[in-house]
């Protein structure tokens, strides 16, 4: 069955350093999410992103976070100056045809900022 | 803001027994409803969706729908101990982009 792969499974970064969090969605799949995770906490929205643009954002998606598309295959969630509250797990995911089908996680980045 | 609300337990059934597990939600809007399952320290799992109003069978596990009372809920049948983990309720809301994500409800499952 097609999954969504994430690179690297952890990542452990000083304060203040940039972080590129790699994914490659499934492969006929058009819609492609990040979502965090702090330890403990809810799964949080971060941004969607469909025909290689931003369609919806949360408040969590400042200046310092922006995500791309390089090529056909690769997604990236790319955090500048990174701060020890980013320390969580990162998902990646996506969906099929239309935004509001289900959408397929990846195993997800630990990043460790310290 | 909009929300998810879920009973975080946990919520502890015996094998065989019937799980449910229920979320509400305060977008009124909203028209795509999910369940997911998330063992500790693993990515969430799509259980099953539903998007209409009523029930949704497969296999073991139950979506029920109430769009009126912005009530989703999920019923496991003959639970088993490897269903203990957190069950996640996830909805998205008017837009069509945004999935909220409850904080779960951890079922334990005695065997």
């Amino acid at each position: 069955e097609p999954e969504v792969t994430q690179t690297p499974s952890h990542q452990v970064t000083q304060m203040g350093q940039e972080v590129i969090l790699r994914c490659v969605p499934i492969s006929n799949h058009l819609y492609f999410y990040w979502y965090r995770q702090i330890l403990g906490q809810k799964v949080e929205f971060l941004v969607s992103f469909y025909n290689n643009e931003i369609s919806e954002k949360s408040e969590i998606f400042d200046d310092q976070f922006s995500v791309e598309r390089p090529d056909g295959s690769n997604f990236t969630l790319k955090i500048r100056s990174t701060k020890l509250e980013d320390s969580a797990m990162y998902f990646c995911a996506s969906s099929e045809r239309e935004s509001n089908q289900p959408q397929h996680f990846g195993d997800g980045t630990r990043l460790s900022i310290l | 803001q909009k929300e998810v609300e879920q009973n975080s337990g946990p919520l502890s059934v015996p094998e065989g027994a019937i799980a449910s597990l229920n979320c509400t939600y305060s977008d009124r809007g909203s028209q795509s409803f999910f369940w997911y399952r998330q063992y500790s320290g693993k990515s969430p799992e799509l259980i099953m969706f539903i998007y209409s109003n009523g029930d949704k069978e497969d296999g073991r596990f139950t979506a029920q729908l109430n769009k009126a009372s912005q009530y989703v809920s999920l019923l496991i049948r003959d639970s088993q101990p490897s269903d203990s983990a957190t069950y996640l309720c996830a909805v998205i809301g008017t837009g069509g982009f945004k999935t909220i994500f409850g904080a779960g409800t951890r079922l334990f499952v005695k065997a």
